[in-house]
């Protein structure tokens, strides 16, 4: 029973192309998303997250994008780098991201940037 | 300006023995959270804690498992006769009491033989 679904495993792209990760959820109680990336052996890092209140959010060469209706986000990395190529988690959460603190993630797509 | 310590990096236990955890949350954080990642899974959540309490522990498996957060000290996630389906990544987080600010730790493996 995944309430995040992350269902490409993989995906591999070009240096200065543009990566698309997608995620879908089931729970339409969640009102906030976050990506994780996460580099082997290493903790997953923030790298950007939006409130069901908005349909875009952007940080530099990361854009993240949300259609409630289809429950469904995607982030988006232009142009992509090779040091980008990392494990990248979906995570969802409740209450606008307030005092009930646990998220669910999805399980992961693993990207490879080549030079 | 220390992030989210866990220790040992490294466990190996063999089957029965006991494993303990621990997590130092960053400073000025009073809430942690217990994540486990199974190979090829996403984290999972475990328990929430603040000080002294457990808020959430839906995601702890009801037998071996626990959790604490003393007054003073780290968090510690105790496992008790460990056996090899409990090899995994542990993962310690910690926040101000919002998903805002949700910062991991480098995480414990560890290994049953």
């Amino acid at each position: 029973d995944q309430q995040v679904k992350q269902n490409s495993p993989s995906l591999s792209v070009q240096e200065g192309r543009i990566s698309i990760l997608n995620c879908d959820y089931t729970n339409s109680m969640f009102d906030y998303f976050l990506w994780y990336k996460k580099y082997p052996a290493e903790g997953p890092t923030f790298l950007i997250s939006i409130s069901s209140i908005k349909d875009k959010n952007e940080d530099g060469r990361f854009t993240v994008f949300l259609n409630k209706s289809a429950k469904h986000l995607s982030l988006h990395i232009v142009p992509s780098q090779p040091g980008d190529s990392a494990v990248y988690f979906c995570a969802a959460s409740g209450d606008y991201g307030g005092s009930q603190g646990n998220l669910i993630f999805g399980k992961g797509t693993k990207l490879s940037v080549k030079p | 300006n220390a992030g989210v310590m866990q220790n040992p990096r490294h466990l190996v236990r063999r089957r029965g023995q006991e494993a303990r955890l621990r997590c130092s949350p960053m400073k000025g954080h009073s809430h942690v959270y217990w994540y486990r990642q199974l190979p090829e899974e996403g984290l999972k959540f475990m328990v929430y804690l603040q000080k002294e309490n457990i808020i959430d522990e839906s995601g702890m498996p009801k037998e071996r498992f626990s959790a604490e957060f003393p007054k003073e000290g780290p968090s510690i996630l105790r496992i008790q006769q460990v056996v090899r389906g409990d090899s995994a990544a542990y993962f310690c987080a910690s926040s101000g009491g919002t998903v805002y600010g949700y910062t991991f730790g480098s995480g414990t493996r560890l290994t049953v033989v």
